[in-house]
């Protein structure tokens, strides 16, 4: 079955560092990607997505390119802020439509991360 | 706005005593799901319905109910709640069916917080 692996946490960085977030996927076909992000007490919010191989989604200084032949979907920014700190989940769902199992959403386990001034 | 509701934020209950967390969108959306998150195993889909009355397990049923009667609603429902359901819920909802192809990104809910004791 399909299945994220992302680095294990939590990631502790001071404030304006580059921030590297792993994350590795197994999907039969070509999976959607997806980072979500949960700040400390709320839901899931979408941070960024990419539909094919060699995509580059970019959303608040944060980007993560689709890379097919590794199966990766690496999260990076060149400059994290206090602001930042949260948990970050990589995703992945199918993109074309093959029944229910297309819609559901299979998570990595989450990476914390603590920025400090 | 577009948005996922849930309620209630908290609980804490008792053992055996039958509740209902409430999630209602706004976005005309078919497909509607509930994951629960733990700490290390990230989140796990519980139950999802494509459409009014078509409802199916996730990965982790077990203890749980849902209903889909109408179209914006989709209740968890858990009869005899266990210490083992103590989790945070998530309510998500996702876009057309009629798309063939995806992204299939799902919007979130703020979140239950269940305590069972």
């Amino acid at each position: 079955g399909d299945s994220v692996t992302q680095m294990e946490g939590p990631v502790t960085l001071s404030e304006e560092a580059f921030l590297t977030i792993n994350c590795t996927y197994t999907a039969t076909g070509y999976p959607s990607l997806f980072w979500y992000v949960q700040y400390p007490g709320e839901g899931l919010q979408l941070l960024l997505k990419a539909t094919k191989a060699d995509d580059k989604g970019s959303n608040k200084g944060f980007e993560a390119t689709y890379r097919k032949e590794t199966t990766s979907f690496h999260l990076e920014k060149g400059s994290v802020q206090v602001s930042d700190s949260a948990v970050y989940f990589c995703a992945l769902s199918r993109t074309a439509y093959s029944g229910a199992g297309s819609y559901q959403l299979t998570f990595g386990k989450g990476t914390k991360l603590s920025v400090i001034p | 706005e577009a948005q996922v509701t849930q309620n209630p934020r908290y609980l804490i209950t008792v053992t055996g005593k039958k509740l209902t967390v409430t999630c209602s969108q706004n976005m005309n959306h078919e497909y509607m799901s509930w994951y629960r998150q733990d700490p290390g195993l990230g989140l796990r889909q519980i139950y999802y319905s494509m459409n009014v009355e078509v409802t199916d397990k996730g990965d982790v049923p077990e203890g749980y109910k849902v209903s889909r009667k109408e179209k914006r609603n989709f209740p968890l429902i858990l009869e005899s709640p266990s210490p083992n359901q103590t989790s945070l819920y998530f309510c998500a909802s996702t876009s057309s069916l009629t798309r063939v192809s995806g992204p299939y990104e799902q919007y979130f809910g703020p979140g239950t917080r269940l305590t069972v004791t």
